[in-house]
């Protein structure tokens, strides 16, 4: 049961460069998030996807994109990487089945810009 | 404009007593709350939710309770363990957000001790 996988742990890129961070689950989950974490700054969301086939812009989706590829797959790309995306980067999946319900997160992305 | 705030960083408690974790919110069309815990290099785990229509739920030794009028959410640990030592988020979503989405504060870090 491995909920959500991300990859990779992490990463040190030089500014300018690209990658994408690569995000699955296993929970038949409909809904997908990309979210940082900057010290202070709490969990800030980057762009979400409701469904397979739809993403949208969250609250700090400059310097991003991001492709649903199923609805397994939910991936966020750098295309040229900033000192300023240095931030630990979490991805989420969701599905409301009832009254309570809630994010299942990945184990995160550590991400260095030098 | 932060709609979720965490006014403590950091909390500190000696172990058996009652750990109190507070959170505010501005938005008033919010329907539905939640405390996620985060140890360190590793995802946020859910820990418990309250919907608007409560002002208590209830989950072994932990207890959230919702102050609709006072926009205010708190969450108590009786009895802390060390083992509880994290770092503390609440979220929130509802309203005219899409209904997936969470909106999180900036996190308390709770350090119990013996």
């Amino acid at each position: 049961n491995a909920g959500v996988t991300q990859t990779p742990k992490f990463q040190v890129l030089k500014t300018g460069q690209s990658m994408t961070l690569q995000c699955a689950q296993d929970m038949n989950h409909n809904s997908m998030y990309w979210y940082r974490q900057d010290p202070g700054m709490g969990l800030r969301l980057i762009y979400y996807s409701a469904s397979e086939g739809t993403t949208d812009k969250g609250e700090v989706p400059n310097g991003y994109n991001v492709s649903r590829l199923n609805k397994r797959e939910f991936s966020l790309r750098l295309e040229s990487a900033a000192p300023s995306q240095t931030s630990v980067y979490f991805c989420a999946s969701s599905e409301r089945t009832g009254a309570t319900w809630g994010y299942t997160f990945g184990s995160g992305t550590r991400l260095t810009v030098v | 404009d932060q709609q979720v705030k965490q006014n403590s960083p950091s909390l500190s408690v000696q172990e058996g007593r009652i750990s109190i974790l507070n959170c505010d919110y501005t938005n008033s069309m919010f329907d539905y709350f939640l405390w996620y815990k985060k140890y360190p290099a590793e995802g946020p785990t859910f820990l418990i939710s309250i919907s608007s229509i409560k002002d208590k739920n209830e989950d072994g030794r932990f207890t959230v309770f919702l102050n609709k009028s006072a926009k205010h959410l708190s969450l108590h640990i009786v009895p802390s363990q060390p083992g509880d030592s994290a770092v503390y988020f609440c979220a929130a979503s509802g309203g005219s957000y899409n209904t997936d989405k969470l909106i999180f504060g900036t996190g308390t870090r709770l350090q119990v001790f013996p």
